[in-house]
């Protein structure tokens, strides 16, 4: 079955500190992947996705993430957190053999510290 | 201008009730999505029209029902409300099977009491 999974339920970071969100997946072929960012009262903002290519991918608001086939794992950094980035970020995957039903992880909460 | 507009924002009614969610979307997307978002913030995909032509029909209770009268708008019926349906839901679109992802309205919020 196809699953998407964020081992980490809540994470606390100091403002200024790198940060690290993980995700990993399980699909039958590598799927497409992505990043969503979700406020509180919003609703979600896509941060960035994958399709191929360069592993390494660009988003808005300072985030990258890495794709890793070895480890399925396509997790998010941001090298310095600001106190506005204190948000839900689910990760997301799918493929084109799903009729475009993308699989959501169970969201990572993301706590900045003064 | 929104991009994906959802309505009403919040929406509190009594059990037994039968109410509607309308979304827009100015995109030009082919499919529109209804996802839930339960109280511990995990999101489950409702349905997906691509066209107005329903494409995905997850197990959902029969007393929910889409309506898409074209590509831009997507609605959402629910007969017969149920304390279990509290959730936000959230109305989603994209181009095609979204491999660029998609655009999510900001949510309705519906409490049932």
């Amino acid at each position: 079955a196809q699953s998407v999974t964020q081992p980490d339920i809540h994470i606390t970071v100091s403002e200024g500190a790198s940060l690290e969100l993980r995700c990993n997946y399980s699909y039958g072929a590598t799927p497409y992947l992505f990043w969503y960012v979700q406020s509180p009262g919003q609703g979600l903002q896509l941060l960035l996705k994958y399709f191929s290519g360069d592993t390494l991918v660009q988003g808005i608001k300072g985030f990258e993430a890495e794709f890793k086939r070895s480890q399925s794992s396509f997790n998010l950094r941001k090298p310095s957190v600001h106190w506005s980035d204190a948000a839900e970020y689910f990760c997301a995957a799918t493929s084109n053999t799903n009729a475009g039903k993308s699989t959501f992880g169970d969201g990572t909460t993301l706590t900045v510290k003064p | 201008d929104t991009a994906v507009s959802q309505t009403p924002k919040y929406l509190v009614t009594q059990m037994g009730n039968d109410k509607s969610i309308k979304c827009e979307q100015n995109l030009g997307h082919d499919t529109m999505y209804w996802y839930k978002q339960d109280s511990k913030k995990f999101l489950k995909i409702m349905f997906s029209y691509n066209n107005k032509e329903l494409i995905i029909n997850e197990t959902v209770p029969n007393r929910f029902s889409p309506k898409s009268p074209d590509k831009a708008h997507l609605n959402l019926h629910i007969n017969s409300l149920e304390l279990g349906d509290s959730a936000v839901y959230f109305c989603a679109s994209s181009q095609g099977s979204g491999a660029y992802g998609y655009t999510f309205g900001s949510g309705t919020r519906l409490t049932v009491v």
